[in-house]
């Protein structure tokens, strides 16, 4: 399998659970993102690691929870979300060599709906 | 900062035509790239075309083609012969270096038979 995979696809839930996204990436790249697309507003950066380490957190709440176990795999871990929290959300990974990065490479993306 | 700006929300042109989707970016940087990506219903993020602003010769992928103007900060995507599946949304995509993707407001783009 190539490319960078996200799962669930779809993913509905109240706003008392806890629940994780998961993305692998197989391209060997050594930098992953979640972004958050919600209707009608630009794509959000919410985390970014490099070599498994955090090197970015844009603001986020700390109900999404970022976890980077190695460099191929990333999640995202939620819990007491709001309905406002309902969007797509995003995993990307890219290739970062010698403090340049060549473009992300992007998986299809977890539809959230918080009820 | 970074900046991009698609200003067209929305466009629709019949099969077969060619049609112009606009982007205008602010860096202060020389060296970076500019990608299209483009977004259809099963909401993938595909990269279409990229460009290296080092690079004076406009990036071709087929039928998909970029009007690069450094000076203007200007990076035009233009779609020939359109197809159906060319429906989407399209975004238009700045990064320097090694720092983040900064992505435009997305223009939704209709193929209409």
């Amino acid at each position: 399998e190539t490319g960078v995979t996200q799962t669930p696809r779809h993913l509905v839930m109240g706003m008392t659970n806890k629940k994780s996204l998961k993305c692998e990436q197989h391209l060997g790249h050594n930098a992953m993102y979640w972004y958050k697309q919600s209707a009608k507003k630009p794509l959000e950066l919410m985390f970014v690691y490099n070599f498994k380490e955090q090197t970015e957190n844009n603001s986020v709440p700390s109900r999404f929870s970022p976890e980077c176990p190695n460099s191929s795999h990333l999640f995202l871990h939620l819990h007491t979300l709001q309905p406002e929290d309902s969007a797509l959300y995003l995993c990307a990974s890219s290739q970062m060599t010698g403090g340049l990065n060549y473009g992300y490479t992007f998986g299809s993306g977890t539809r959230l709906t918080v009820v | 900062a970074q900046t991009v700006t698609q200003s067209q929300p929305e466009m629709s042109v019949q099969e077969a035509e060619t049609v112009t989707l606009s982007c205008t970016y602010d860096t202060s940087e020389n060296n970076y790239y500019l990608f299209w990506y483009k977004q259809p219903p099963s909401r993938q993020m595909i990269l279409v075309i990229r460009q290296e602003a080092y690079k004076q010769q406009n990036a071709t992928e087929n039928r998909f083609s970029v009007n690069f103007q450094k000076a203007a900060k200007s990076f035009s995507l233009k779609i020939s012969d359109s197809q159906l599946g060319d429906t989407a949304m399209y975004f238009c995509a700045l990064i320097q270096g090694a720092q983040k993707l900064v992505f435009g407001q997305g223009t939704r783009l209709t193929i209409n038979p």
